[in-house]
């Protein structure tokens, strides 16, 4: 049973549009991560929220990107202005309590 | 900067045979975290390690770590063929924090 849920599993959008990615945890937690996968490449950092607050992120998360959780319990990530490179699996991850991150299934977005 | 290493990134393996995987870091951590990750799924997580000589088993994978060299080992022991799947170990900073990943090791194994 995965720790998260992400929706969609797969979007398809073109270049220039902006795109929403959801997490949705299963439970309540206070850790929680974005991370992309460039199709056969490693893992990389994007943001992390702590307590409802960004608390790190990487310089690939520029002004492109932005974390919202409007409900209190959903996780968005939100490209703005999409690009070919933008084009990869997106993660989301909650915190465990050894610190190891639980990822959930993913989101592959296409820019076309 | 953080920076994480594996090799090999990419073993052929025959099946029965032992094998060993290394993950180098740049900078001091004690927790190490090892991930499988099958073609077109998520990571799943294999090992954490959290201490200098930490060593965890399940199954036929065995992972250790050596804070002072900066080096994990992912010990394969008879590979089956279930085992086929990229490996990537990661680090943080401090506990909590982003992880970086190596590039991770593709394995594929052959009878």
């Amino acid at each position: 049973e995965p720790e998260v849920t992400q929706t969609p599993s797969h979007q398809v959008t073109q270049m220039g549009q902006e795109v929403i990615l959801r997490c949705v945890p299963i439970s309540n937690h206070l850790y929680f991560y974005w991370y992309r996968q460039i199709l056969g490449q490693k893992v990389e950092f994007l943001v992390s929220f702590y307590n409802n607050e960004i608390s790190e992120k990487s310089e690939i998360f520029d002004d492109q990107f932005s974390v919202e959780r409007p409900d209190g319990s959903n996780f968005t990530l939100k490209i703005r202005s999409t690009k070919l490179e933008d084009s990869a699996m997106y993660f989301c991850a909650r915190g465990g309590r050894s610190y190891e991150q639980y990822f959930g299934p993913g989101t592959r977005l296409t820019v076309t | 900067e953080l920076k994480v290493e594996q090799n090999p990134l990419f073993l052929s393996m025959q099946e029965g045979k032992n094998y060993t995987i290394y993950c180098n870091y740049s900078t001091t951590s004690d927790r190490l975290y090892w991930y499988r990750q099958d073609p077109g799924k998520s990571l799943e997580s294999l090992f954490v390690l959290l201490s200098n000589g930490a060593v965890k088993q399940e199954g036929r994978l065995m992972a250790s770590l050596d804070t002072k060299a900066r080096l994990s080992t992912l010990h394969i022991t008879a590979a089956v063929h279930d085992l086929s799947a990229t490996y990537f170990c990661a680090v943080d900073k401090q506990a909590g924090t982003a992880l970086i990943f190596g590039k991770g090791t593709t394995l594929s194994v052959s009878s």
